[in-house]
Formats: C-alpha cells, structure tokens, sequence
C-alpha cells in the first residue's frame, strides 16, 4: 500500500512554456503532499507543502508565482512550471503522507529537460 | 534547527560483507529519524523508521539502524550486501512535519 504515482515521468519542452507535473496518491488519501526538487547528485530540497483545499506553503526562495501548486483533492496535486527556463531543468519528486503521521510516501519522480 | 550529516558520499562493498552507512543528526529535541533508498528511475522507498521507541530498529531486506543519542548518530547497517542494495540512501530528520534529507550515500556493490 501506499502508492504514490506522478505523470509524466519525463517531459522535454522549450523555454517559455509551462509544464504541469500530476502527483497522485493511488491508495491512500494524502492529508499532505510535498513537492520537492533534486539537482544531480545532489540531495531532496522541498519546495513546497500543500494541504488539500488551501494555498500551497513554499520554502524560502522558491517562486510561488513561478511554481504554481493546486492540491484539489486528497488524491492529487499538480506542480506547474510556469514559463519554465533552462535552469529549471530538474527531477521534480512528489510525495503524501496519511493522517500527519511524518511518514512520506514518494512518488517515482518527473524529469524535466527544458531547451 | 534540525539537520544531518551523511559522512560518506560513496561506499563501496563487495557482495556478502557487511554494510555500514553513516549519519550523524542535530536536533534540540527528540528526533524522529528515517532512511530511504533510491534506486534508478523508482520513488524513495522507506528503509525504517526510529521514533523514541526501541533504539535499534529492523527495517526492510535486512537493514536495522541504531539510535544512539550520546553520539547523535543513526548508521544503517546491514549484515551482508546483495549485489540489488546498491542504490542512493538518504539519511532523514523530521522538523515537525518537513522532511530534511542528508546529501545522501551511494552505495556500490562489487560482485
């Protein structure tokens, strides 16, 4: 149990547009969903928290207006790359947790490649 | 504020001996602490789980971790590696409901 779906799982686009990454909690209801990022070789860094129903809560230094967060549902929540640039080329990790018990469930992850 | 250290960004092993990934935490109060592995194009998968109940902790495909809070570290051990443990692993502190991920330890295993 305890599934955690994201699609795409990659996506290549050119710089300017926007892309929207799905993160969905295939058997569970995710009170929370966690949206986080991770360079090469590098660590998880969140971006941002979500309740189901509320305004995404974003860590210090990342654009709200440029990561835009809906969490509509218990079961999803979606991460849209607003006119994405190059260096916003990433995996871009999803995750929910169940009834607050810090216990994360991860998604596979998505990888964008914008040119 | 709470954070940690993975001490070792590459270990390698050969299959069948013993596997020690370090992790060393900062909390002001009792942590909870996880590790996860990340395999190749897969989700972080939860390896185990301490939360101020017993200091050694039994996870999956033969992991266990000891909390020790004298030395504030959390080492996930394993007694003898397969040539599938090899994989990223991230050492994890709890900040109320955030997750602060260590900068992770590659582990290889040498047939």
């Amino acid at each position: 149990g305890a599934v955690v779906s994201q699609h795409p799982s990659w996506v290549i686009c050119k710089s300017g547009t926007s892309v929207k990454i799905e993160c969905r909690s295939l058997d569970f209801q995710a009170t929370t969903m966690f949206w986080y990022r991770q360079f090469p070789k590098q660590s998880l860094m969140l971006m941002a928290t979500s309740n189901e129903g509320s305004k995404a809560t974003y860590e210090q230094g990342v654009e709200k207006d440029k990561f835009l967060i809906n969490h509509a549902s218990l079961t999803l929540s979606t991460l849209t790359v607003t006119s994405a640039h190059p260096e916003d080329s990433s995996f871009y990790i999803c995750s929910g947790d169940r009834d607050r018990k810090e216990t994360q469930y991860f998604g596979p992850g998505t990888r964008l490649l914008v040119l | 504020a709470q954070s940690v250290t993975q001490l070792d960004s590459h270990v390698s092993v050969s299959e069948g001996t013993p596997v020690l990934l370090r992790c060393n935490y900062s909390s002001s109060y009792s942590p909870s602490l996880f590790w996860y592995v990340q395999h190749p194009n897969k989700g972080l998968q939860l390896l185990l789980k301490y939360t101020s109940a017993a200091t050694l902790v039994k996870g999956i495909n033969g992991f266990e971790a000891e909390f020790k809070k004298s030395e504030t570290s959390f080492h996930l051990t394993k007694p003898s590696a397969h040539m599938s443990d090899a994989a990223e692993y991230f050492c994890v502190v709890s900040n109320t409901d955030k997750l602060i991920f260590g900068t992770g330890t590659r582990l290889q295993v040498f047939p």
